[in-house]
């Protein structure tokens, strides 16, 4: 059973510069969750797709944006990147709406410079 | 509002000594209750959770946890702690009702010296 995978695993951008990050679910999840981990934090949770729709938002502004794909992959897309949006970004999925448990990647650390 | 409070933000202790994590939640809802580890440079790990029924939970490498309704905490125990659990634990909370997000805690750095 392949578990969750992330790309890229780190990368460095400049302010105003755009990023997409991937993330491929664990086979047979159909829910993917993502979260920013600042330094020092906790991980907050971004957004949440279940079966290619967004179902959940954190308090995350528009320019965080995302995708679910058909094969339940998915992609975080952030625009305008600001200093601020330096850190670690995880992806998460689960095998349904109603569990609990969630199965996280190891993450892809965004430097914005 | 709905959030997580670990009281400790780093907790260092001797090998083979026990230990305790504390973990406070508050809501107005339902909730399940989970444990992270996360280890230097790598994503989060599952250790135990809580979802229905005993409220005592224990994972497979000496941790447990105890759910306390009245007191809305989650604390997670280990009464003899190895250098390999040397990481930062995350107490999370779903909350039953809603999207199915996590709220995460601030996390505690354990450190254990030899």
């Amino acid at each position: 059973e392949t578990g969750v995978t992330q790309s890229p695993t780190h990368l460095i951008k400049t302010r105003g510069q755009q990023v997409t990050l991937r993330c491929s679910s664990q086979s047979g999840h159909n829910t993917v969750s993502w979260y920013q981990q600042a330094l020092g934090q906790g991980p907050q949770f971004i957004f949440q797709y279940y079966r290619e729709e967004e179902n959940g938002r954190g308090n995350f502004p528009p320019r965080f944006s995302g995708l679910q794909f058909p094969n339940y992959s998915s992609e975080l897309n952030v625009n305008a990147l600001e200093l601020d949006d330096s850190a670690l970004y995880l992806c998460a999925s689960s095998p349904g709406y109603a569990t609990g448990e969630l199965f996280f990647g190891e993450g892809s650390r965004l430097t914005v410079l | 509002a709905q959030s997580v409070t670990q009281l400790d933000s780093q907790v260092p202790v001797f090998e083979e000594a026990p230990v305790e994590l504390r973990c406070n939640y508050s809501s107005s809802v339902s909730v399940y209750l989970f444990w992270y580890v996360q280890y230097p440079n790598q994503g989060l790990q599952l250790l135990l959770k809580y979802l229905s029924g005993s409220t005592l939970v224990e994972s497979i490498n000496g941790f447990e946890a105890e759910f306390n309704k009245s007191q809305t905490s989650f604390h997670l125990r280990k009464p003899s702690v190895h250098i390999s659990d040397t990481a930062e634990y995350f107490c999370a909370v779903r909350f039953i009702q809603g999207a199915q997000k996590l709220v995460f805690g601030q996390g505690t750095r354990l450190t254990i010296n030899p």
